[in-house]
């Protein structure tokens, strides 16, 4: 069990096009997910908390309208990069929390985004 | 504010034990984990320990955590090539919010 899944898993964009990433909880139910990113050979930076049926809590520094984050359902969360840029080039990694198992974080396996 | 630190590399051979360290600043937390990142994809939980245990073990994992000096240590026992990987601490903080350490790559050789 605890399985949660990202699509894609990667992707190449041109600058100033948007881009949306898929986080899901494939066999349990997540009111809380969260968005990180990752650079090459650093640890994890997160990005926002994502609330099933209310709105994300973004972390300091990350741009909202920016880093937009949809959590429709108790199994699915978004993350859509709007008017990207190079320098939104990364690894995004996305997690759920299964209340099941003592609120543990299990982790999606990435979205390489290059935005070119 | 929280800081989670760890050296950055790690070499030992295959058949040794690989020690990883991580030390914390927030003693309000209430689980500490060790996630596993192998190249190019997710973290994989390996296993948590909760604030009030000193030991953990499970199978070839061995988990320390002396909340007095607020260091943590995950030994891995008879380490094969396999384990290469990025290693994360984690300290669990209010709201369920993750404070990741810097990682420590290691490098069994053969």
């Amino acid at each position: 069990g605890a399985v949660v899944s990202q699509h894609p898993s990667r992707v190449i964009c041109k600058s100033g096009t948007s881009v949306k990433i898929e986080c899901r909880s494939l066999d349990f139910q997540a009111t809380t997910m969260f968005w990180y990113r990752q650079f090459p050979k650093k640890s994890l930076m997160l990005m926002a908390t994502s609330n099933e049926g209310s709105k994300a809590t973004y972390e300091q520094g990350v741009e909202k309208d920016k880093f937009l984050i949809n959590h429709a359902s108790l199994t699915l969360s978004t993350l859509t990069v709007t008017s990207a840029h190079p320098e939104d080039s990364s690894f995004y990694i996305c997690s759920a929390i299964w209340q099941g198992a003592r609120d543990t974080q299990y982790f999606g396996p990435g979205t390489r985004l290059t935005v070119l | 504010g929280e800081d989670v630190e760890q050296s950055l590399f790690l070499s030992v051979r295959e058949g040794d034990s690989s020690v990883i360290n991580c030390t914390y600043t927030d003693s309000s937390s209430t689980y500490l984990y060790w996630y596993k990142q192998e190249p190019g994809a997710g973290l994989q939980l390996l296993t948590y320990i909760f604030s009030n245990m000193d030991m953990k073990q499970d199978q070839r994992l061995t988990v320390l955590l002396n909340k007095k000096d607020k260091h943590l240590s995950l030994r891995i026992a008879d380490t094969q090539t396999g384990d290469s990987a990025i290693y994360f601490c984690a300290e669990g903080g209010g709201g369920n919010k993750l404070t990741f350490g810097t990682g420590t790559q290691l490098k069994v050789e053969l």
